[in-house]
């Protein structure tokens, strides 16, 4: 039962690369979401899906691209990566917010220099 | 902007010390409340989903409680262990379109044997 993978586990991309982070979940669940975190401000809403082709935007949506062509992939795209968008970032899934707790994935860490 | 805080930010405890945690979120439009366990280097894990007012759950020396009409949470660590040792996050999800769920900080909690 693999969950939620994400893959890369690690990566350093140079200022204004591109990348697509991927997420994959086998669980059949409905939503997704995708979320960065940084010191001391916790986990904070990048995009999210509600499933196959409705995606819409969390927190803090800039420089970053989501589409869902399936139910079980919700990959992330920067655009053009800035320093700023270094961080860890987490993909979570769940059958129905609210009265289902998220599976989260193992994290990407990203570094851009 | 919805404001989920946690306090405290962290707690160092003697091994058997009893604990506990507060997350206030906005009181209006509530639908649910998240407790996770976020261990070093791992990925979140649910604990607790609370969705009613009043709501009381347990799970081992874990508890949570839940306060609605005021906006609050308080998780409850009854002789904390050391391997007790992460940091806690609540996550709100209010009932309006999307469902977006909004984490807080985190309490990081250290149990020293």
């Amino acid at each position: 039962n693999a969950g939620v993978t994400q893959t890369p586990k690690f990566q350093v991309l140079k200022t204004g690369q591109s990348m697509t982070l991927q997420c994959a979940q086998d669980m059949n669940h409905e939503y997704m979401s995708w979320y960065r975190q940084d010191p001391g401000m916790g986990l904070r809403l990048i995009h999210y899906s509600v499933g196959a082709g409705i995606t819409d935007q969390g927190e803090v949506p800039n420089g970053y691209n989501v589409s869902r062509s399936t139910t079980e992939d919700f990959p992330l795209r920067l655009l053009s990566a800035a320093p700023s968008q270094t961080s860890v970032y987490f993909c979570a899934s769940t059958n129905r917010p609210g009265p289902y707790g998220y599976t989260f994935g193992s994290g990407t860490r990203l570094t851009v220099v | 902007i919805l404001n989920v805080e946690q306090s405290p930010q962290s707690l160092h405890v003697q091994e058997g010390d009893s604990t506990n945690f507060t997350c206030s979120f906005p009181s209006s439009n509530f639908y649910a409340l998240h407790w996770y366990r976020w261990e070093t280097a791992k990925s979140p894990e649910a604990l607790f989903v609370m969705t009613l007012n009043g709501d009381e759950k347990k799970k081992g020396r874990i508890s949570a409680t839940l306060n609605t009409k005021e906006g609050y949470s308080y998780l409850y660590i009854k002789g904390s262990q050391p391997e007790d040792s992460a940091t806690y996050l609540c996550a709100f999800l209010r009932n309006t379109g999307g469902f977006k769920t909004i984490f807080g900080a985190g309490t990081r909690l250290f149990v020293k044997a």
